[in-house]
């Protein structure tokens, strides 16, 4: 079975750090790769996704992540955080060979601390 | 307004008596989904619908059922509902026929006494 985890659970930062929420996913094919956000009150919303190319993918509010696929990882990154960027973040995964189904990470719930 | 409509939003009910909650899209996407999410758990897949008349099951189908007659409608069916169904459910729907991005609803709180 697909599995996909997300090591921190609960991130404290104070504005201006750097982040980086790790992303592991369980499986060698082809997959299709997304991290997803949940503001306070708000809908789940797309932060960016991977298919192919470059592996280095920028977002939406100065996000990036980078797939490396020999670690199975796709990490999220921002340079310098806002308190506006506390949230929980959602990793979530589609093996392309396993049809149609999208695998979500447990979250990691961010606190920026103004 | 582009967006995925669930309703109820909130709804709290007895052990094995039957609901229905509702999910409707005004985009004309093909692909649409239901996730529970649980703390700690994220969220996971119940069932999906390729397009009209297609359904599969997601990582955890027990309990629940779909079904997707028009392209805008995919209602989640819980025929006997379990205090184990108590979650926050979501419903998604995406541009293509294949997994992309996910557009979601604004959630619906299930519980069951």
């Amino acid at each position: 079975a697909q599995s996909v985890s997300q090591h921190n659970h609960h991130v404290i930062l104070s504005e201006a750090a750097s982040l980086e929420l790790g992303c592991n996913y369980s499986y060698g094919g082809t997959v299709n790769l997304f991290w997803y956000v949940q503001y306070p009150g708000q809908h789940l919303q797309l932060l960016l996704k991977y298919f192919s190319g470059d592996p280095l993918v920028k977002g939406i509010k100065g996000f990036e992540a980078e797939f490396i696929k020999s670690k199975f990882s796709f990490n999220l990154r921002k340079p310098s955080v806002q308190w506006s960027d506390t949230a929980e973040y959602f990793c979530a995964v589609n093996e392309i060979r396993a049809g149609n189904m999208l695998t979500f990470g447990g979250g990691t719930r961010l606190m920026v601390k103004p | 307004e582009a967006q995925v409509t669930q309703n109820p939003r909130y709804l709290i009910t007895v052990t094995g008596k039957k609901l229905t909650v509702t999910c409707s899209q005004n985009m004309n996407h093909e692909y649409m989904s239901w996730y529970r999410q649980d703390p700690g758990l994220g969220l996971r897949q119940i069932y999906y619908s390729m397009n009209v008349e297609v359904t599969d099951k997601g990582d955890v189908p027990e309990g629940y059922k779909v079904s997707r007659k028009e392209k805008r409608n995919f209602p989640l069916i819980l025929e006997s509902p379990s205090p184990n169904q108590t979650s926050l459910y979501f419903c998604a729907s995406s541009t293509t026929s294949g997994v992309d991005t996910q557009y979601f609803g604004p959630g619906t709180r299930l519980t069951v006494l």
